[in-house]
């Protein structure tokens, strides 16, 4: 039973735009929630985490929303960058859980 | 300096056969983890174990064994191997459980029994 789902596997946007990426999850007992990029051949690398209690975190150009009604989060990249070209995991977790939780990734492609 | 090292990165064995996967990790966190990313790329826990208990995940074959000489160390030892077996093994490690629980992956381990 997979608990968090990106059901888009792949993504392409042209450098300079907006890229989004979303992730739905079906556990409600999760409160913090993270993304991961990942490079061919490395492991995942976090990027980026926002907590039940907010609805948006920003980091430069990355920014997670989280919208907890609709068990949904978001992944936004302005503006997008050849280097961001990566598989993107969503995670979960809630505070008693012993380990994350991970979606199926989607594959993000900037174009030049 | 590599955070989480894992090896060998890559390791092609016959059916039967009994092979190790190193980790060790250098961040000082309490807490190591075993993922397989299967072919349809799902990254799914096999353990975590932190200094004081093993979880271990049901689902995962006995014959998938983690071991833990120290904190900084898990490695995941596996019999008997099979061809489903073949996958990417992860290896990480985080302060914690719950909210401390950003993990810090290794590099990974691809797996192929032939």
């Amino acid at each position: 039973d997979q608990q968090v789902k990106q059901n888009s596997p792949s993504l392409s946007v042209q450098e300079g735009r907006i890229s989004i990426l979303n992730c739905d999850y079906t556990n409600s007992m999760f409160d913090y929630f993270l993304w991961y990029k990942k490079y061919p051949a490395e492991g995942p690398t976090f990027l980026i985490s926002i907590s039940s209690i907010k609805d948006k975190n920003e980091d430069g150009r990355f920014t997670v929303f989280l919208n907890k009604s609709a068990k949904h989060l978001s992944l936004h990249i302005v503006p997008s960058q050849p280097g961001d070209s990566a598989v993107y995991f969503c995670a979960a977790i809630w505070a008693g859980a012993n380990n994350l939780f991970f979606g199926t990734g989607t594959r993000l492609t900037v174009i030049p | 300096d590599t955070a989480v090292s894992q090896t060998p990165k890559y390791l092609v064995t016959q059916m039967g056969n009994d092979k190790s996967i190193k980790c060790e990790q250098n961040l000082g966190h309490d807490t190591m983890y075993w993922y397989k990313q299967d072919s349809k790329k799902f990254l799914k826990i096999m353990f975590s174990y932190n200094n004081k208990e093993l979880i271990i995940n049901e689902t995962v074959p006995n014959r998938f064994s983690p071991k833990s000489p120290d904190k900084a160390h898990l490695n995941l030892h596996i019999n008997s191997l099979e061809l489903g077996d073949s996958a990417v093994y992860f290896c990480a490690s985080s302060w914690g459980a719950g909210t401390n629980a950003e993990a810090f992956f290794g590099q990974g381990t691809r797996l192929t029994v032939v």
